[in-house]
Parts: C-alpha cells; sequence; structure tokens
C-alpha cells in the first residue's frame, strides 16, 4: 500500500545543515514534496521534486531522491531559528494523483 | 481570495452534536482537499473534490462524516454526532488541479469534543 515515513525528531545546532529523511512505498509515484508547518499554520510547500530527477536545488534547500530505494531526503543549509518547523514529506502516486499521501512529520529544533 | 480560508478557526463542541466546518479555497482552484491532522500525528486524508464532484471518498472515517462543495468553490465538512475521537485540526487545501497537485493550505480547524 501507500505509505511514507520519518523520523519524529530532529535537533540542530544553529548555522549547522540539517538532513530531514523520508522513505516512500510508491515506486510508481510521479511528486515527491516537502511541506513546512510553523505552530499554528497550515502546511506551506517548500519544494518538490519530479521523480525522474534525483537532485533539485533552491537557495538552502537541497532535495536528494533515490528511486532504487524510495528515499528522498531534505537538506536545510546553515540553519537558522525561523526553520524550527514540522517538515512534512508527501508522495503523489502515479495511481491516484489525487490523494497526496503525508508522512508523519520531522519536528526540527534549532540549539544555540 | 489571497489564500485558503477555513472557519471557525476553533470550534469546541459537545459530544453527540453536529459540527459544520467552511472552507474557502483560493480563486480559480478547481480541486480542493480535506485532511485531518490529530495530535503528534501527520496528516490523514479524508476527502478530494474536483470541481463539485468527489472522485475520492476513500478517506472518511465514518458515515458520521459528509462533505459537500458548491459552485466549484467552497466546502463544507460536515461531522454528524460528534465522538471525542473527532478532536483534531481539520486542515483544507486547494490546487489547480489537472495534475497540478502544488497543494496550498489553510490554517485549519482546531475541533474539540469535550
Amino acid at each position: 500500500g501507500e505509505d511514507v515515513e520519518q523520523s519524529l525528531f530532529l535537533s540542530v545546532r544553529e548555522g549547522d545543515s540539517s538532513v530531514i529523511n523520508c522513505t516512500y512505498t510508491d515506486s510508481s509515484s510521479t511528486y515527491l514534496y516537502w511541506y513546512k508547518q510553523e505552530p499554528g499554520a497550515g502546511l506551506q510547500l517548500l519544494t518538490y521534486i519530479f521523480s525522474n530527477m534525483d537532485m533539485k536545488q533552491d537557495q538552502r534547500l537541497t532535495v536528494l531522491l533515490n528511486k532504487k530505494d524510495k528515499h528522498l531526503s531534505l537538506r536545510i543549509a546553515d540553519t537558522q531559528t525561523g526553520d524550527s518547523a514540522i517538515y512534512f514529506c508527501a508522495e503523489s502516486p502515479y495511481s491516484s494523483a489525487s490523494k497526496i499521501i503525508f508522512g508523519s512529520g520531522t519536528r526540527l529544533s534549532i540549539r544555540p | 481570495g489571497a489564500g485558503v480560508s477555513q472557519s471557525p478557526s476553533n470550534k469546541v463542541t459537545e459530544k453527540g452534536k453536529d459540527v459544520e466546518l467552511r472552507c474557502d479555497p483560493i480563486s480559480g482552484h478547481t480541486a480542493l482537499y480535506w485532511y485531518r491532522q490529530s495530535l503528534g500525528q501527520g496528516l490523514e486524508f479524508l476527502i478530494y473534490f474536483q470541481g463539485n464532484s468527489a472522485p475520492d471518498k476513500s478517506g472518511l472515517p465514518s458515515d458520521r462524516f459528509s462533505a459537500e462543495r458548491t459552485g466549484g468553490s467552497v466546502s463544507t465538512l460536515t461531522i454528524q454526532r460528534t465522538q471525542q475521537e473527532d478532536s483534531a485540526v481539520y486542515l483544507c487545501a486547494s490546487s489547480l488541479g489537472g495534475g497540478d497537485e502544488k497543494l496550498f493550505f489553510g490554517s485549519g480547524t482546531q475541533l474539540s469534543v469535550l
């Protein structure tokens, strides 16, 4: 079935890089997404990658996709306090383009 | 509007009562989604609309849950005879549709069933 898994917590020192990992099960997924949720707010699309790509970079964000292992990662360079949030990985299975499947989210906390 | 708007932002109700949650999507977005987020959990898919029709209702937890969308715009999620396990944040999202699945989320309705 369709499933997306992430670790629940990550703690990083300010200025270091954060790497948030995600695994998914549907090999036919067309798009994979990273969303950010700040306290009391809805989710905000951060970035996404099409399944025929293996890397996408957008300023401090780097997305890596390993299709063989069904592994997606989000790297945030020079992590700042404003990056504290919950990060959700999501996939758009080809079999059901209407239903975006989300992981449980990784809570990123920044320590000084 | 400028973004997805949900109302109310908070709703406290007694067990057994019915509640209605409203979502105003971004103007021009044909696709609309409802998700539920329980404390410490990920997003649980509830239902998806393309225009006014709902091709995917697979996530509705029980027949106490229903949703409709009128005029290809506003959607209402109704929960009848609420139970304590219905307590969660209900998130609405919209997208352009037609294969563009980038979702824009509202801030959610925090539902508390006492």
